[in-house]
């Protein structure tokens, strides 16, 4: 079946240092892709939708400066959190919309600042 | 608004026994819901849509509009059914999910 596959799958990284998580299709093209942050035990809040060729779109109250989302081509999106701070730890997942019908999940990826 | 509740946080059962989950949505216009299943270490999956009127692993779901609710139900929890299940809303006819907070079910055995 179609795969949506994350790199790291964890990542620490220093406080104020940039971390750029990515996020890809593997075999089926994704003009529209999302990312999601999820707390432990807690529920997938949607950050941005990722739009292939254009500027993502953010949910209300997510730092566009802070979490800086490039889709430059239909099969990779990737999303960068700058300047990180402990704060910003958390799993973060994204999702790929198969041709409007089908949504697929990446596995995640863990987010560690020190 | 568009929001997505689910009122347990954790629901353990012993195998055997019958298991819902619920979800209530609320959402104006013709809602497209989904239940989720989030396993342990695991990627999240679909586990059923509404449209497709399916049963998986043996859970089945209804849409109740008059109710605006979409419970999950197996008659039977297996073990294996344990796991983290999140009941989600799509949001027009983009691939954007609404989800809510997810239920943790426990079965024991």
């Amino acid at each position: 079946g179609a795969v949506v596959s994350q790199h790291p799958s964890r990542v620490i990284c220093k406080s104020g240092t940039s971390v750029k998580i990515e996020c890809r299709s593997l075999d089926f093209q994704a003009t529209t892709m999302f990312w999601y942050r999820q707390f432990p035990k807690q529920s997938l809040m949607l950050m941005a939708t990722s739009n292939e060729g254009s500027k993502a779109t953010y949910e209300q109250g997510v730092e566009k400066d802070k979490f800086l989302i490039n889709h430059a081509s239909l099969t990779l999106s990737t999303l960068t959190v700058t300047s990180a701070h402990p704060e910003d730890s958390s799993f973060y997942i994204c999702s790929a919309d198969r041709s409007g019908n089908t949504i697929y999940f990446g596995e995640g990826s863990w987010l560690t600042v020190v | 608004a568009q929001r997505v509740t689910q009122p347990e946080k954790l629901l353990s059962v012993f195998k055997g026994a019958p298991v819902e989950l619920k979800c209530n949505y609320s959402y104006s216009g013709s809602p497209e819901l989904f239940w989720y299943v989030q396993y342990s270490r695991q990627r999240l999956q679909l586990l059923l849509r509404h449209i497709s009127r399916e049963s998986i692993k043996g859970f089945t779901a209804d849409l109740n509009k008059g109710e605006t609710s979409f419970h999950l139900k197996k008659p039977f929890a297996q073990e294996e059914d344990s796991a983290m299940y999140y009941c989600a809303l799509r949001s027009g006819n983009t691939g954007k999910l609404i989800f809510g907070q997810g239920t943790t079910l426990q079965v024991k055995p």
